[in-house]
Formats: structure tokens, sequence, C-alpha cells
């Protein structure tokens, strides 16, 4: 159980372009969905905070207008990184939250790969 | 923001030794996880900590929710080959809005 899957888990776009990812929960409803970013070699790092049927919450120094992110529903949440640059090259997990009021557990997707070139 | 402090930071042993690593803050937590992480993959939990002293084995791997609540550590006995991997601490403070804090990492390597 607790199966999150992320897609794509590797895309390569050229600069400029918007490129979406998508975020899972196979098995379980997830209210809360994170999404992070990992340089390599280097821990997690929050970028924002989704809960679904409502705006998500941001950490500082991570323009909302340039990840764009949707959770429409309990399974589902979706990051569109905008306009993308090379800068925004790097790995991109997501994991997710059962809604359970007193389990802190969060569960990873594999990751997806974004390359621009 | 802020991280825990997790060391060591890299290890590298021989087959069927075991492995010790901690996670340490100033601060309390509630909640303590341990993930492992391989190369291009989503971390994956180990071990979920709830109750400071809480003492809980997952096969070989072993954590503990210190006392304090500011510290826990993970063990793994007889390590083999396919333990090689970045092994990641995570928190959880009370009211923190869900936010995982995570220590920066130790990287195990294991020699056959």
């Amino acid at each position: 159980g607790a199966v999150v899957s992320q897609h794509p888990s590797r895309v390569i776009c050229k600069s400029g372009t918007s490129v979406k990812i998508e975020c899972r929960s196979l098995d379980f409803q997830a209210t809360t969905m994170f999404w992070y970013r990992q340089f390599p070699k280097k821990s997690l790092m929050l970028m924002a905070t989704s809960n679904e049927g409502s705006k998500a919450t941001y950490e500082q120094g991570v323009e909302k207008d340039k990840f764009l992110i949707n959770h429409a529903s309990l399974t589902l949440s979706t990051l569109t990184v905008t306009s993308a640059h090379p800068e925004d090259s790097s790995f991109y997990i997501c994991s997710a939250r059962p809604g359970l009021a007193d389990y802190n557990e969060q569960f990873f997707g594999p990751g997806t790969r974004l390359t621009v070139l | 923001g802020q991280q825990l402090n997790q060391s060591p930071q890299s290890m590298f042993i021989q087959e069927g030794e075991d492995v010790s690593m901690n996670c340490t803050s100033s601060s309390i937590f509630n909640t303590w996880l341990w993930y492992k992480q391989d190369p291009g993959e989503g971390p994956v939990l180990l071990i979920a900590l709830y109750k400071a002293g809480e003492l809980t084995s997952n096969g070989r791997l072993t954590a503990q929710f210190g006392i304090t609540r500011k510290d826990s550590f993970l063990n793994i006995s007889a390590s083999i080959p396919s333990d090689v991997g970045i092994y990641f601490c995570a928190g959880l403070r009370a009211g923190n809005n869900r936010k995982l804090i995570w220590g920066l990492g130790t990287s195990l390597a294991v020699n056959p």
C-alpha cells in the first residue's frame, strides 16, 4: 500500500516551454501533497504544500507564478514549470500524506528528472 | 530553511558490518522518520517513530526516538550491498503545518 506515482519520470524540453508533472496517490486519498526539488547530492528542498481544493502554500523564495500547483482531487496534484529555463533543471519529487489527522508519514513518488536545454 | 544535524555525512564499510547514524536538533519533534533514497529514485520510508523513547525495528534496521525528543538514531545490522544509498532523517514538529524538516543525508557505501 501507500504507492505514489509520478509522470513523466524524465523530461527534456527547450527553454521557454512549460512542463507539467503529475503526482498521483494510487491506493489512498491524500488531502495534502508536497512538492520538493533536489539538487545532486543534496537534501530535499520543500517548494510548496498542496491541499486538495485550495491554493498551494509556497515556501519562501519559490515563485508561485513560475511553479503552478493544482490539487484538483484527493489523488492528483500537478506541478507546472512555466517558461522553463536551464536553471530549472532539477529532480522534482512529490510526496503525499494520507488524510488521517494523526498520520504524519509522507510517501514519495519516484521523482521526475527535468532537463531544460 | 531549518535542517536537522545528521551524521555521519558518509560511510564506507565492509559487508557484514553494523552501521549507525543519527540526527539531532535544538528543537523538540513529535515525529521522526527515516528514509532511504537510491540514485534517481524518490525516498522510501523505512521507519516511523511517534513516541519519545520508542524503539522500532524493520528487519535489520532499528531506529529510536530520543527521550529528549531532540534526536533519533538508525542502526543497520549485518550490512549487505543493497544497503547502499543515501539515508535521510526527517522530523515533524507540532503545529508546523505537516512540513518535514530534513537532515542532509548519510551516504552509505558497502564493500562486498
